[in-house]
């Protein structure tokens, strides 16, 4: 089993549409949960991490973090073409070590 | 602020020849982490300094190894070099506090190419 598992996709909503990110992990021991978004050919930036149960929002996005069920998830509201990427997520442990999944792409049609 | 910067940005070697890439932290950020992004193994851990020492370390052969500077500037270095390490290579910067908080940022990566 992979620590940190997200759908390849490609996951196609359309222009002006929620777009819903998935990941879940293993490690119970997991503190802070990161997601970055990577442009083709471009390097990871950062979207916004949660470390408390719950929703967090910053502007279009939401986190969504769930312990219990080890489960992480990114909502992009009125999903835009230039939201077309891929979608990392990545924990953290006691270890400063990010552990990344394989990533999610995300294609907005017009 | 100036964000992290890496260099060189493209490299092509041989096989057998060896590599050094370097990379610059923000200003203020004293932890350095390395990775290794491929198609088909994604992004993996290579290893982190913090204060000029080795804290982290991921699962890469002895071949691959790194320092930190005083100014916190980082460099790893590739010996040996095999097809298989032509990949992206990726620092990322933080404040290496031990905080729930602490975020890394990555500089824009030394693609590599292992001819």
């Amino acid at each position: 089993q992979k620590e940190v598992e997200q759908n390849s996709g490609p996951l196609s909503v359309p222009e002006g549409a929620i777009a819903s990110l998935n990941c879940t992990y293993s490690d119970r021991g997991s503190q802070s949960f990161f997601w970055y978004r990577q442009y083709s050919g471009k390097s990871p930036e950062l979207i916004m991490f949660i470390y408390s149960n719950g929703d967090k929002e910053d502007g279009r996005f939401t986190a969504q973090l769930n312990k219990a069920s080890q489960y992480v998830s990114l909502l992009i509201r009125d999903s835009q073409p230039s939201d077309s990427a891929t979608y990392l997520c990545a924990v953290t442990g006691t270890a400063s070590k990010l552990t990344f999944g394989t990533g999610t792409r995300l294609q907005v049609t017009l | 602020k100036a964000g992290v910067t890496q260099t060189p940005r493209y490299l092509i070697k041989t096989r057998g020849q060896q590599v050094t890439l370097s990379c610059s932290p923000i200003s203020g950020h004293r932890s350095v982490s390395w990775y290794q992004q491929t198609p088909g193994q994604g992004l993996q851990f290579l290893f982190e300094y913090f204060s000029e020492t080795q804290r982290n370390k991921g699962n890469f052969p002895g071949r691959f190894s790194g320092r930190q500077f005083s100014n916190s500037r980082s460099e790893m270095n590739v010996s040996t070099l095999e097809l298989g390490d032509s990949a992206l290579y990726l620092c990322a910067s933080s404040s290496g506090l031990a905080s729930r908080t602490d975020t890394q940022y990555f500089g824009p990566g030394t693609r590599l190419t292992v001819l």
